[in-house]
């Protein structure tokens, strides 16, 4: 069983709509990362957050350390915002575990 | 320098070669980190250095494989004797962060794809 779930799957959305994914983690895991992934790309961090809430641009990331739960938020969707996003846990072990990411497009 | 790189991007070799692949982290960072991403999957933890010491490996890490960090800066991933089960993109992220400080944003190279045949 993963320490990290992902959901969902995949995901479709028109552009402009407000987007959410979500990712549950299991306990040990102090610290929740999210990543971007493109296709045959490389992987960029968006955010790392161990307690409230963090925003950076129209990208929004929530933890809720109580429930083990975080949310990516993408606010005004735009056709560039198509990509993987993978949130990963990271502990006392000082490795990130990962989910199995969240494939995203956005349609014009 | 900018960035983690890796080298090489791409490598196909025949089953049963042996391989070898380098990472340079950012300059400042102490840790370095390998990963293994197969295809539709999210990435899954190798190992780590912290500096030159080699703190962590994955029991995905079989016998095959070898990594070292000799001066603390680059790092190479060796895989012997190659397997067709070997095929994927391997990263390499590294990473501020003390001994038994818990983990910081890492930072990813642009991975390196392995086809073996």
């Amino acid at each position: 069983k993963n320490e990290v779930e992902q959901s969902p799957q995949n995901l479709t959305a028109q552009e402009g709509e407000f987007i959410t994914i979500n990712c549950s983690y299991s306990v040990g895991i102090s610290a929740l990362h999210w990543l971007q992934q493109h296709p045959g790309g490389g992987i960029v961090s968006l955010f790392m957050l161990s307690s409230g809430k963090k925003k950076h641009g129209r990208l929004i990331a929530t933890i809720n350390i109580q429930e083990k739960h975080s949310s990516l938020h993408i606010t005004a969707s735009h056709p560039r915002d198509s990509a993987v996003y993978i949130c990963a846990g990271g502990g006392a072990t000082n490795k990130l575990i990962f989910g199995t990411g969240t494939l995203l497009a956005v349609q014009p | 320098d900018t960035g983690v790189s890796q080298d090489p991007r791409h490598k196909i070799t025949k089953r049963g070669q042996n391989v070898t692949f380098r990472c340079d982290p950012i300059s400042e960072h102490n840790r370095l980190y390998w990963y293994r991403q197969t295809l539709g999957q999210g990435p899954e933890f190798l190992t780590y250095f912290q500096n030159e010491a080699q703190l962590e490996k994955s029991r995905l890490l079989s016998d095959r494989f070898s990594a070292e960090r000799p001066k603390g800066s680059f790092s190479t991933l060796e895989i012997q004797r190659t397997e067709q089960g070997d095929s994927a993109m391997y990263l390499c992220a590294s990473s501020r962060g003390e001994f038994g400080q818990p983990v910081n944003e890492q930072f990813f190279g642009p991975g390196t794809r392995l086809t073996v045949l």
